[in-house]
């Protein structure tokens, strides 16, 4: 079985622009949480997707946005980037919501912003 | 903020010993997990206890949870170079918010 696949694996952006990130999760899996991790702040909840809706939500401007495909790939999207927004962006999917078992990670998406 | 806080922040050992790490959290939980991760790589799925259990093993992991202190902690036994890594607690409050939300990691150095 295939696993978390996200792309790209690394990206350079500069101030002002936007970015998608993509996120293919396990197969059969329905539920793809978003997480940001910098050395500052550590791994921070961004959203949880679900079966195409937003279940859940962390404490981040409105910049940054996702959403789920039926297929269950997922895309998050931050428009007008900040140098702040440079981190590696973790991607994970459960079988079921993501509170009730394990998570299961892609790669991450480091992107850094000039 | 963070739900769990790992200590120590890092912890250096010799192949062979046995490292402990803890996380203590501040809301009550439906359940725990730890997880590795490895420099810069995704994270890694060890072990999930729940909120009714005290003790779980899994080979040379031992993760007890003491619900009373809101205090876990991950023993890792006979400990290799290949378990170099960051650790990390997650919690799932188990008031109503349903997400996952991590702590600030134990970076963990095996020397061999």
């Amino acid at each position: 079985k295939a696993g978390v696949t996200q792309t790209p694996r690394y990206l350079i952006k500069t101030r002002g622009q936007q970015v998608t990130l993509s996120c293919s999760p396990i197969s059969g899996h329905r539920s793809v949480s978003w997480y940001q991790q910098t050395p500052g702040q550590g791994l921070q909840f961004l959203f949880e997707y679900f079966s195409e809706t937003q279940r859940n939500k962390g404490n981040f401007p409105g910049r940054f946005s996702g959403r789920q495909f039926s297929n269950s790939r997922s895309e998050m999207n931050v428009s007008t980037l900040e140098l702040g927004d440079s981190a590696l962006y973790l991607c994970a999917s459960s079988m079921g919501l993501a509170f009730t078992g394990e998570l299961f990670f892609g790669e991450g998406s480091r992107l850094t912003v000039l | 903020s963070q739900q769990g806080e790992e200590d120590p922040q890092a912890l250096s050992i010799q192949e062979g010993e046995n490292a402990t790490m803890n996380c203590s959290y501040k809301t009550s939980i439906n359940n725990l997990q730890w997880y590795r991760q490895n420099s810069g790589r995704g994270l890694v799925h060890l072990i999930l206890i729940r909120s009714n259990e005290r003790e779980k093993h899994s080979g040379r992991l031992r993760v007890t949870l003491d619900t009373s202190k809101k205090s876990s902690s991950l023993l890792i036994t006979a400990s290799r170079a290949a378990d170099t890594a960051s650790y990390f607690c997650a919690t799932v409050y188990s008031g109503g918010y349903q997400k996952v939300t991590f702590g600030t990691g134990t970076k963990l150095q095996v020397i061999p």
